[in-house]
């Protein structure tokens, strides 16, 4: 079993739409959490950071659920720029990140 | 400021043949990573450098890869005897790390794109 998965998608949806991609992680000991984002043929970004307790950033909610070791990322009213992948990354080891695959998002139109 | 940056962005080269790839961190920065990242996949981590301590090199696929940071600065990442498998977009990621404190962001370079013909 990966330590991070995601599906990958990818997802399509039409603008103004929500969208929730979750993500699971398998070990307990972990301790940090980040939704990372990547644009085709670019690096990765820092979306945002996870908290135990949820939280938000302009239309992006992030949660975390430490019992059923997953992650959860919801876009709200999804704008064409929002078409990007969105990598589930987990601090497993002290100073060291584990990232998923990815969930490919394609906003249209 | 300027970021993490990376040299050559791109890089073709024969099979068995060495190539090396540039980091250059964004000043101040204690910890820096090198990732690997094929075509659909996710990031490989490789090994990771944290100010004077050991570097983790538990992600190395190989004895053909290798890494050193010079002056706790720039790092070079080297491929010995390149095989058509290794050709993927090498990444390059630089955060500040307090030993025992929170883990910060990773601001990662643009990439090297490494093509084994």
């Amino acid at each position: 079993r990966k330590e991070v998965e995601q599906d990958p998608g990818p997802f399509n949806v039409p603008e103004g739409a929500t969208v929730a991609f979750n993500c699971t992680y398998s070990n307990s000991a972990s301790q940090s959490f980040f939704w990372y984002r990547q644009d085709c043929r670019k690096e990765p970004k820092l979306l945002m950071s996870v908290y135990s307790s949820g939280n938000e950033d302009g239309r992006f909610t992030a949660q975390l659920n430490r019992a059923s070791q997953y992650i959860s990322l919801l876009i709200r009213d999804s704008k064409l720029s929002d078409s990007a992948t969105y990598l589930c990354v987990v601090n497993v080891y002290t100073d060291k990140l584990i990232f998923g695959t990815g969930t490919r998002l394609q906003v249209f139109p | 400021g300027a970021g993490v940056s990376q040299s050559p962005s791109n890089k073709v080269t024969e099979k068995g043949k060495d190539v090396e790839l540039r980091c250059d961190p964004i000043s101040g920065h204690t910890a820096l990573y090198w990732y690997r990242q094929s075509l659909g996949q996710g990031l490989e981590f490789l090994i990771y450098f944290q100010g004077n301590s050991a570097p983790d090199k538990s992600g190395l696929p190989s004895d053909r890869f290798s890494a050193e940071r010079t002056g706790g600065s720039v790092s070079t990442l080297t491929i010995q005897r390149t095989q058509q498998e290794d050709s993927a977009v090498y990444l390059c990621a630089s955060s500040f790390v307090l030993s025992g404190g929170p883990l910060d962001t990773q601001y990662f370079g643009p990439g090297t794109r490494l093509t084994v013909l």
